[in-house]
């Protein structure tokens, strides 16, 4: 338990529907991650939130729609995906510090596969 | 823009040798993280290297950052079956909440 959860756990789904991965923190922190990590690739960065607002959005095609109700929580919504879209997706959460340079470590859920038909 | 390699892309060693994996910047950091991702799992932190010539260890795993900050390494004393997975980098060029991965490091040990 690393204190990111994730679900579904695994999805199915068609080109043509439409769901939403969830990710739920409860370290308190006040930054939640996106990634997609396929087969071949590395863990590619999607959208990073950052106190709520969107502070990246890494040319990610627009059928994937982020949204951060509070810093607790992040959805990534899915519509009209595509087989290659197939991976599995990973949030993850930091605690940003207010100022300086010291980054802190992120804790990741355990990802929801994805499987595009 | 910044860029980072990570090597080699995968190992496979026997139970007991050395492994290494070493990521390198064309930029200067301010600090790297490094991660570990078990087969079928997340990942892990495990340390994070903030000063020119750092070195830490955890037991049989040892961390170096370079005295340019431009280079890391991952250094696997005696390797053993528990320490199979993905070794990743996450290298920091300044403060920010971009936190972009190295392609990793595919570890196997055969017993």
């Amino acid at each position: 338990e690393t204190g990111v959860t994730q679900t579904p756990r695994h999805l199915v789904m068609g080109m043509t529907n439409k769901k939403s991965l969830k990710c739920e923190q409860h370290l308190g922190h006040n930054a939640m991650y996106w990634y997609k990590q396929s087969a071949k690739k590395p863990l590619e960065l999607m959208f990073v939130y950052s106190l709520e607002e969107r502070v990246e959005n890494n040319s990610v095609p627009s059928r994937f729609s982020p949204e951060c109700p509070n810093s607790s929580h992040l959805f990534l919504h899915l519509h009209t995906l595509q087989p290659e879209d197939s991976a599995l997706y990973l949030c993850a959460s930091s605690q940003l510090p207010p100022s300086g340079i010291m980054n802190t470590e992120a804790f990741f859920g355990q990802g929801t596969r994805l499987t595009v038909v | 823009g910044q860029q980072v390699m990570q090597i080699p892309q995968y190992q496979h060693v026997q139970e007991g040798e050395d492994f290494t994996t070493y990521c390198n910047s064309s930029t200067t950091l301010s600090n790297i993280q490094w991660y570990k991702q078990r087969p079928g799992g997340h990942p892990v932190f495990l340390i994070q290297l903030v000063k020119s010539g750092e070195v830490k260890k955890q037991k049989r795993l040892t961390f170096q950052f370079g005295e340019a900050k431009k280079n890391s390494s991952l250094h696997i004393t005696a390797t053993q079956t528990t320490d199979v997975g993905t070794y990743f980098c996450a290298p920091h060029m300044e403060y920010g909440n971009k936190l972009v991965f190295g392609a990793g490091t595919i570890l196997r040990v055969k017993s």
